[in-house]
This record gives C-alpha cells, sequence and structure tokens, in this order.
C-alpha cells in the first residue's frame, strides 16, 4: 500500500512564500503529482515530478528527492487567490498501469 | 481543446430515483476515470476505462454502473443510491494510463445529492 502525508493545514501572508510538504511511503514509484484545488472545483493539475531536482513554472516550483520520499510545492509572491487545497498525488506501477494516489491534501489559508 | 465536461453541475435524487452522470473529452484521451469526494477529503479513486474497457473497478457498490460508449464519452448511471454516496462526483482523462508520462486532467465534477 502507500502511505502519503500532508499539513492539513497552512495559513500564509499575501506577498510572501509558503513550503507545503509531502512525504510518502511506497513501493514502485512512479512519479509525483501537485494539484490545487478550490472549494467545490475539481483539481487543476500544478506540476509533475519524476526525477530528483526542482521543477519551476512561474510563481509555482516542485521538489522531489526519491531517496527521502519527500517532495514539497513552493508558492512565491502568494495572491489571495492561491487560498486552495494543494493535492499530493503520488503514482506507482502496479502491473503496467500508472495510476496516482491522492494525499488527503491541505488547505492553504491567504491572509492579507 | 484541453477540457473535460460533465454534465449536470448539480443533481439532487431520491433514493428510488435512476439517474446518470456525464463525462466528454475531445483530448484523444484514450483513458476515463471516474472519482468521488467527500468534502475535506482527497478524492477516491471508484473506475478506470482504457481504450474504452473497464480496466479497474474499486470494489464500488453496484448501484453504481459505469458506461464507456466511445473513446470521448463516459458514463455513471445511478440507481437506489443512499444519502452518504452525496459527493462531488469527479471525471477525469488521461492520454493513456499505461503510459509513464500521463497527466490527468479533471472535469469540474458533479455535486450530488441523495436524498
Amino acid at each position: 500500500g502507500q502511505n502519503i502525508d500532508q499539513p492539513t493545514e497552512m495559513t500564509a501572508t499575501e506577498g510572501a512564500i509558503v513550503q507545503i510538504n509531502c512525504t510518502y511511503q511506497t513501493s514502485g514509484f512512479n512519479g509525483l503529482f501537485w494539484y490545487q484545488q478550490h472549494a467545490g472545483e475539481a483539481p487543476t493539475f500544478l506540476s509533475y515530478n519524476v526525477l530528483d531536482g526542482l521543477e519551476e513554472k512561474g510563481r509555482f516550483s516542485s521538489f522531489l528527492s526519491r531517496s527521502k520520499g519527500y517532495s514539497y510545492l513552493l508558492l512565491k509572491e502568494l495572491q489571495m487567490k492561491d487560498s486552495a487545497s494543494y493535492l499530493c498525488a503520488v503514482r506507482t506501477d502496479t502491473g503496467g498501469s500508472y495510476i496516482p494516489t491522492f494525499g488527503r491534501g491541505t488547505s492553504l489559508i491567504v491572509h492579507p | 481543446d484541453t477540457e473535460v465536461t460533465q454534465t449536470p453541475k448539480h443533481l439532487v435524487m431520491g433514493m428510488t430515483n435512476k439517474k446518470s452522470l456525464k463525462c466528454e473529452q475531445h483530448m484523444g484521451h484514450r483513458a476515463m476515470y471516474w472519482y468521488k469526494q467527500k468534502a475535506k477529503k482527497p478524492p477516491e479513486l471508484m473506475f478506470v476505462y482504457s481504450y474504452e474497457k473497464l480496466s479497474i473497478n474499486e470494489s464500488v457498490p453496484s448501484r453504481f454502473s459505469p458506461e464507456c460508449p466511445n473513446s470521448s464519452l463516459l458514463n455513471l448511471h445511478l440507481h437506489a443510491l443512499q444519502p452518504e454516496d452525496s459527493a462531488l462526483y469527479l471525471c477525469a482523462s488521461s492520454q493513456d494510463q499505461g503510459a509513464f508520462t500521463d497527466t490527468q486532467y479533471f472535469g469540474p465534477g458533479t455535486r450530488l445529492t441523495v436524498l
């Protein structure tokens, strides 16, 4: 099975930087995704890491360390609209299928 | 077109009703998924269709019946649901579930309330 752990809730100030961590324990690791989900809406794809290192996309960056079973999502220059749930999803190879399992999500609250 | 569409957006039904949820994508994706999401919980996988064949059924009760009429459409037929089935039902699609770099794209969801 898989064990994915994220903080339940974080708060930050508009304009600041926040780092959301995700740790996982799994076999057959095949990639890690970050999704953003606003309340009552669908998850939207943010980033994908399969090799160690940092992937940067504008204000959002995602880091992966496979040996440590660890990833983080870094959000810079926070805006009020960044208030949302951030889901870490780990994909494993299960007999030729690569389907991600979602963590519980981190609810980020950005205040003025 | 990078959009997955779902209808209806909201659905209220009684426990004896029969209704269907619909999902459509025109990205040429060959894998389609149904997820159920309760408030403040992550999405839970229900069914996966790959190349129009059911490849994964996560022990979902038979009151939920999926159907994939063609590669662009995915339905979820509902019958004799329980109030605890009330949730956000998300459809997703991806290029190929067996592909190393496969990424899922989600529709906006159907908010289902069972009375």
